[in-house]
């Protein structure tokens, strides 16, 4: 059973500060990467995406993917009350058109 | 606007009654997912269809079943509910580009409650 692991938090941050959000995942196979963020009781709204190793900026939002180790992440800088959320990492199994996600990291930034 | 629906948004029944959620789309995707979502568990995929003719089971298909009656339209059926299968359930699609950046739309999902 292929997984994908997160720290369920929450994780707390003020605002204004960097909120880093990771990820881990057993298929070494994989190939594509996605940040889903779901506010309570919404459905989940796709943030990011990355496939290759490195960096992939997009406003605020930085997604870094380190094939080798296994490990994606997810930087938000400038935390707003508005980023609190659960965060959602999801590996994409058959070129992307399956995704297992993991259990959600909950964020929290205060004012 | 495009969009993913989902009928019905909250649905209480009884153990033993038979259940169908449906979920519609006006995006023109190919491809549509049934995940359900506990606390805790994150998503975990039920069933999903490529086109209309193709129809395959998720990591958690048992107790389920589903029918692409349409490119459009794509339902999840619990043909005897049991109280486990409480959950929020969320109908999603996605398009065929080739890529990996497959983009997955969610619906806004349907929550069922199994007394």
């Amino acid at each position: 059973q292929k997984e994908v692991e997160q720290n369920s938090g929450p994780l707390s941050v003020p605002e204004g500060a960097i909120a880093s959000l990771n990820c881990t995942y057993s298929d070494r196979g994989s190939q594509s990467f996605f940040w889903y963020r779901q506010y309570s009781g919404k459905s989940p709204e796709l943030i990011m995406f990355i496939y290759s190793n490195g960096d992939k900026e997009d406003g605020r939002f930085t997604a870094q993917l380190n094939k080798a180790s296994q490990y994606v992440s997810l930087l938000i800088r400038d935390s707003q009350p508005s980023d609190s959320a659960t965060y959602l990492c999801a590996v994409g199994e058959e070129y992307g058109n399956k995704l297992v996600f993991g259990a959600g990291t909950i964020l929290r930034v205060k004012s | 606007d495009a969009d993913v629906t989902q009928t019905p948004r909250n649905r209480i029944t009884k153990t033993g009654k038979r259940i169908m959620l449906e979920c519609s789309q006006t995006k023109g995707h190919d491809r549509m997912y049934w995940y359900r979502q506990d606390p805790g568990l994150g998503l975990r995929l039920i069933y999903y269809s490529f086109d209309v003719k193709d129809i395959n089971k998720g990591e958690i298909s048992d107790g389920y079943s589903v029918s692409r009656q349409a490119q459009a339209k794509f339902s999840l059926s619990l043909e005897s509910a049991i109280p486990n299968q409480t959950a929020l359930y969320f109908c999603a699609t996605s398009d065929t580009s080739g890529d990996f950046d497959n983009e997955q739309f969610f619906g806004p999902g349907t929550r069922l409650t199994v007394l």
